[in-house]
């Protein structure tokens, strides 16, 4: 089965602590995103990479961090930086990070809730 | 400055009507204009996604239509069903991939 995989799916984390959300995918794409959902604002770029060692920040990447060593993985670390982190956080993936845009591939999502 | 706004932010429709959803845009550089649906809980999905060199696509009961002079593009779903209740999110990306969303629209089907 290919798809993208998230986990944990659920996750709660005290305050001053970091935390690591996995995000690995199988469909062999070039490019990988993380979003963050909170209720009524839609989806917000947070960071995304378009090839393996490379990363780029998105519209709201404070108090977060990423690593791309391998393809098919591109895990999040949200720090205790960030200072309103419960949301909805969602991984994707993409078949080409340049030339013509594409669909994005989600997957099924972290919530996050701080204690 | 939000460059995909989209309307409404909720909409109730009775089975079997249509529903439409509204986005316009500003970065006349998009060159693609996909639909994702959501159910609570999940992670998006791809419904149905246009290009700017055409102005409407058809796919089953969900249809884009595509108005590149006044950048906005829009989703009909015809004989809406109780199984289309869901939050879709309109999208806009540039040759990158990056996209923006917006804020999207929670559309319930009554039966």
């Amino acid at each position: 089965d290919g798809g993208i995989t998230q986990s944990p799916k659920y996750l709660f984390r005290k305050e001053g602590q970091n935390v690591t959300l996995s995000c690995e995918q199988n469909l062999n794409h070039d490019a990988m995103y993380w979003y963050r959902q909170d209720p009524g604002q839609g989806l917000r770029l947070i960071y995304y990479s378009q090839i393996v060692n490379d990363f780029q920040k998105g519209d709201i990447a404070e108090g977060y961090s990423v690593s791309r060593e391998k393809k098919e993985s591109f895990p999040l670390t949200v720090t205790s930086a960030q200072k309103n982190p419960t949301a909805f956080y969602l991984c994707a993936s993409s078949v080409t990070g340049t030339g013509l845009a594409d669909t994005q591939y989600f997957g099924p999502g972290t919530r996050l809730t701080v204690l | 400055q939000q460059q995909v706004k989209q309307s409404p932010q909720s909409l109730i429709v009775q089975k079997g009507g249509i529903s439409i959803i509204n986005c316009a845009y500003e970065n006349t550089a998009f060159d693609y204009f996909p639909w994702y649906q959501q159910f609570p809980g999940k992670g998006p999905a791809l419904l149905i996604a246009i290009r700017p060199d055409v102005s409407e696509k058809k796919e089953g009961r969900f249809t884009i239509s595509f108005n590149k002079s006044a950048k906005q593009f829009s989703l009909h779903i015809m004989d809406s069903q109780p199984g289309d209740s869901a939050t879709y999110f309109c999208a806009a990306s540039l040759n990158a991939g990056k996209s923006t969303f917006g804020d999207g629209t929670t559309l319930t089907v009554k039966p």
